[in-house]
């Protein structure tokens, strides 16, 4: 069946980028997501992608998207304590009644 | 802005114990789920709906039943509850099925 990958940890300095990497198997998906959850809390969207799409930013964040290698990326620059959380790539099948396939989140921390 | 809201936010079950966890959307979205999330495991889909009154199976739904008798709500039954059920759930509620809106989760502790 479809799956999604993540690294599970990434550990960076206050004030530089973070590169949160995920690879996907489905080839028909047709939006991919990141979402946000900080601790206690539920998941919160951060961006999204269409699939003819190979990148898209706003503000401190770039999405970019290799459709050939499967491979979806999140970059967020200038990255700050309250960036820590966990973040979870999803990927859209709309012929799979619109369910989201997640990966299992990798865990930003962030240090002084 | 309610958004999506989980009733209640804590509970501790006795081990056969039933009980309802209840989620309401005020956003007229047609596809709701239900999702436990686990440490390690990440997010693992219970059971989903698609519009009132239509409901299937996730990847876990053994123990559980939902039921759509209404746009808003699309509560979650533990029929038995077991200690493998302690989990951390999430209900969510989406338009288009991926931009997904989550409720604050319920923290279910069986013992």
């Amino acid at each position: 069946g479809e799956d999604v990958e993540q690294s599970l940890f990434l550990s960076v300095r206050e004030g530089d980028s973070s590169v949160i990497n995920c690879t996907y198997t489905d080839s028909s998906s047709t939006y991919l997501y990141w979402y946000k959850q900080e601790p206690g809390a539920g998941l919160q969207l951060l961006t999204y992608i269409f699939s003819n799409m190979d990148m898209k930013q706003d503000q401190r964040l770039t999405v970019l998207l290799n459709k050939k290698d499967k491979h979806l990326s999140l970059r967020i620059a200038d990255t700050q304590t309250g960036d820590s959380a966990i973040y979870f790539c999803a990927v859209l099948n709309a012929g799979n009644n619109r369910k989201l396939i997640w990966g299992l989140g990798t865990s930003l921390a962030v240090n002084p | 802005n309610a958004g999506v809201t989980q009733t209640p936010k804590f509970q501790v079950l006795k081990t056969g114990q039933s009980m309802t966890l209840q989620c309401a959307q005020d956003m007229n979205h047609e596809y709701m789920s239900w999702y436990r999330q686990d440490p390690g495991m990440g997010l693992r889909l219970i059971h989903y709906s698609v519009g009132a009154g239509i409901t299937d199976q996730g990847e876990v739904p053994n123990g559980y039943n939902v039921s759509r008798s209404t746009t808003e709500d699309f509560p979650l039954r533990l029929l038995s509850a077991a200690p493998s059920q302690t989990s951390v759930y999430f209900c969510a509620s989406s338009n288009d099925g991926g931009t997904a809106f989550f409720g604050q989760g319920t923290r279910l502790t069986v013992v």
